[in-house]
């Protein structure tokens, strides 16, 4: 059973659409990160959000903790190409494991 | 600047051999952990280490063994392959291993088991 569940488990949009991705869980995490991860390579942070309510802005990605801290989004504006990966979600809490979900395949058409 | 380093990067076993998977990382960091990622399922946490000499189980700890002899290496061992085992492994590391640290990931071995 996956603790953080990720949706959709794909997404195809044509460049310049915006996208939406979701991490939700009935647990309560301490911090939760975001990655990405290209083919052929480890999962590499995009970003940490720690406060319930944080919203964290990375160029044209915007990432949302929730308030109850259980769940988190990811938004892309514009996408570009360059934004296709797979993109994982992960929950930390104070035992040292962290949590992952299974992952939104993002593709970008140009 | 190396990172965390992975070794090999591809490797094939026939069902019933044994053998190591090996990650190092040059930061210093205390943290350091593996996971295994299957299709769909996202990455899983096999063993994972707070420091040299100390090790604990994630959550698919079962036929695997690590030992943390010191604070760069820590490889993970195949007891005796079996084919749900045939998967991506990834070696991360981090400075300390509160859940608030960043994840540095090695490229991953990728293994079959026949």
């Amino acid at each position: 059973t996956q603790l953080l569940e990720q949706s959709p488990q794909f997404l195809s949009i044509q460049e310049g659409e915006n996208l939406t991705v979701y991490c939700n869980s009935s647990s309560v995490f301490s911090s939760l990160q975001w990655y990405r991860q290209e083919p052929g390579e480890g999962p590499v942070l995009l970003v940490t959000v720690v406060t319930g309510g944080e919203v964290k802005k990375l160029k044209r990605l915007t990432f949302q903790f929730g308030d109850a801290r259980k769940d988190s989004s990811l938004h892309i504006t514009a996408a570009q190409p360059g934004d296709t990966g797979l993109y994982l979600c992960a929950g930390g809490s104070n035992d040292y494991k962290l949590s992952f979900g299974a992952g939104t395949t993002v593709t970008v058409r140009a | 600047n190396a990172g965390v380093t992975q070794t090999p990067k591809f490797q094939v076993l026939k069902t019933g051999q044994s053998m190591t998977l090996q990650c190092a990382q040059d930061m210093n960091h205390e943290y350091m952990s593996w996971y295994r990622q299957d299709p769909g399922m996202g990455l899983r946490l096999i063993h994972y280490s707070v420091g040299a000499g100390i090790t604990d189980q994630g959550e698919v700890p079962n036929g695997y063994n690590v030992s943390r002899s010191t604070t760069e290496d820590f490889p993970l061992r195949l007891l005796s392959a079996a084919p749900s085992q045939t998967s991506v492994y990834f070696c991360a590391s981090s400075k300390q291993g509160l859940g608030n640290q960043p994840q540095h990931f090695g490229d991953g071995t990728r293994l079959s088991i026949l």
